[in-house]
């Protein structure tokens, strides 16, 4: 899963499998959160998000699970397929000064086998 | 066609010059981001915008400057003051109704020093 550092967490998985891929966040303001996929050369796109007043919400294969307590995220990827390979990213909402900023994890490469 | 498109893809620098990067979005958004990723990393905000004719600087906004004119463009300039200025640059917006508003990604420019 994500973690500070210079190098990219990587996560291999056999096509079939299901992945989890974790985030830490520091920021116990941030109120929104959300998991975006990158694939190579392109821009991030968006996956699923979360309001911090939930603590799972489900979409097609995937899910996300917040606990606030220990301020951690997680994406869980249900039978996941060699086009799931890409980087994702864990983002939260946080409050800066009068507006808001998104903040990015450092991300993690998922490789699927077939 | 909605969307946010950044030009142009492919973009190189010679050395002492300045160069902007583009980024225009349709989707009415008033808040827009510039990040910075380089190889293997995640996204660095460089500068936001949450309103026509205001921009603030994010965490790493030294060497570039942005203007915000109109509501749709959010141009960036990366000036000679950027000394490592090769990375692959990533504009996004949101509406700003509420905190749980995604982000929209452009495609992306590579700028590259010859």
């Amino acid at each position: 899963g994500e973690s500070v550092g210079l190098h990219l967490p990587t996560l291999s998985v056999q096509e079939g499998d299901n992945s989890i891929i974790n985030c830490a966040y520091s920021n116990s303001a941030s109120d929104y959160f959300i998991w975006y996929k990158q694939e190579s050369g392109k821009g991030p796109q968006f996956i699923i998000d979360i309001r911090s007043n939930m603590d799972k919400r489900q979409g097609q294969r995937v899910t996300v699970l917040l606990n606030k307590t220990v301020k951690h995220l997680s994406l869980q990827i249900a039978a996941t397929q060699p086009g799931d390979s890409a980087v994702y990213f864990c983002a939260e909402i946080v409050p800066h000064g009068s507006n808001y900023k998104l903040t990015f994890g450092k991300g993690t490469l998922l490789t699927v086998n077939p | 066609d909605g969307g946010i498109t950044q030009s142009p893809k492919y973009l190189f620098r010679k050395e002492g010059q300045n160069v902007t990067l583009s980024c225009e979005q349709n989707l009415n958004h008033d808040a827009m981001y510039w990040y910075r990723q380089d190889p293997g990393q995640g996204l660095r905000l460089i500068y936001y915008s949450q309103i026509v004719n205001d921009f603030q600087k994010g965490d790493i906004a030294e060497g570039y400057s942005v203007s915000r004119e109109k509501k749709e463009s959010f141009p960036l300039t990366v000036t000679s003051a950027q000394k490592n200025p090769t990375a692959f640059y990533l504009c996004a917006s949101r509406g700003t109704e509420t905190t749980n508003e995604k982000l929209f990604f452009g495609s992306g420019t590579q700028l590259s020093v010859l």
